[in-house]
């Protein structure tokens, strides 16, 4: 049973083009919650998403980042016209229930805007 | 908000002591979890204690949990190098979401 996979690990963006991170669970968890890490900080949630269905995305900006997690497929974490500021860690944890659960990380991407 | 706010925020010690770490958080929780970060990597789950526990155990680790003062502590018994390391303390949410302080960086001096 693999652990969450995350891709790409690292990935370059230029300012103004857009930067997709994608998150695939572990097999039978349907829950998947996204953290951004920036540089020197601690995580902060942003996103918090069931199969087909965002649940919470409280803690997302309100512009230019969107998430999804389809019925088939991996959670995908899209930000467009990246700012250098968006550069950070971003991680996805999934579990297969909220609360009470430990939940898995994957390794994390690592978002560099140029 | 729930923020776990960890104490101190940097800890320094030599190979075979003892470090503790602490964790405030300000509302409800239905269980806490402490998280291990290696500089530059992914994050690696240490334990899940739940509200109606007060200690649990994991090989040297020792986690405390007292709900009445909303803090946490996390022990380290006889460190190694390897547990170099930033530690997290994270409540759960109301969706099951983790709130993260700004952790603990724990640097053990061989």
């Amino acid at each position: 049973n693999a652990g969450v996979m995350q891709n790409p690990r690292h990935l370059v963006r230029r300012r103004g083009q857009e930067a997709r991170l994608r998150c695939s669970p572990m097999k039978g968890h349907s829950h998947v919650y996204w953290y951004r890490q920036l540089p020197e900080e601690g995580l902060k949630f942003m996103v918090y998403l069931q199969k087909e269905n965002i649940i919470d995305e409280s803690g997302m900006p309100k512009e230019r980042f969107s998430a999804e997690f389809p019925k088939e497929g991996p959670s995908i974490l899209r930000i467009q016209q990246v700012v250098r500021g968006d550069s950070a860690a971003y991680f996805c944890a999934s579990s297969y229930r909220e609360m009470n659960t430990e939940a898995f990380f994957g390794q994390g991407t690592r978002l560099t805007v140029v | 908000s729930q923020q776990g706010e960890e104490d101190p925020q940097a800890l320094s010690i030599q190979e075979g002591e003892n470090a503790t770490m602490n964790c405030s958080y300000k509302t409800s929780i239905n269980n806490l979890q402490w998280y291990r970060q290696n500089s530059g990597r992914g994050l690696v789950h240490l334990i899940l204690i739940r509200s109606n526990e007060r200690e649990k155990h994991s090989g040297r680790l020792r986690v405390t949990l007292d709900t009445s003062k909303k803090s946490s502590s996390l022990l380290i018994t006889a460190s190694r190098a390897a547990d170099t390391a930033s530690y997290f303390c994270a409540p759960v949410g109301g969706f099951g979401e983790l709130i993260w302080g700004a952790g603990t960086k724990l640097i053990i001096k061989p």
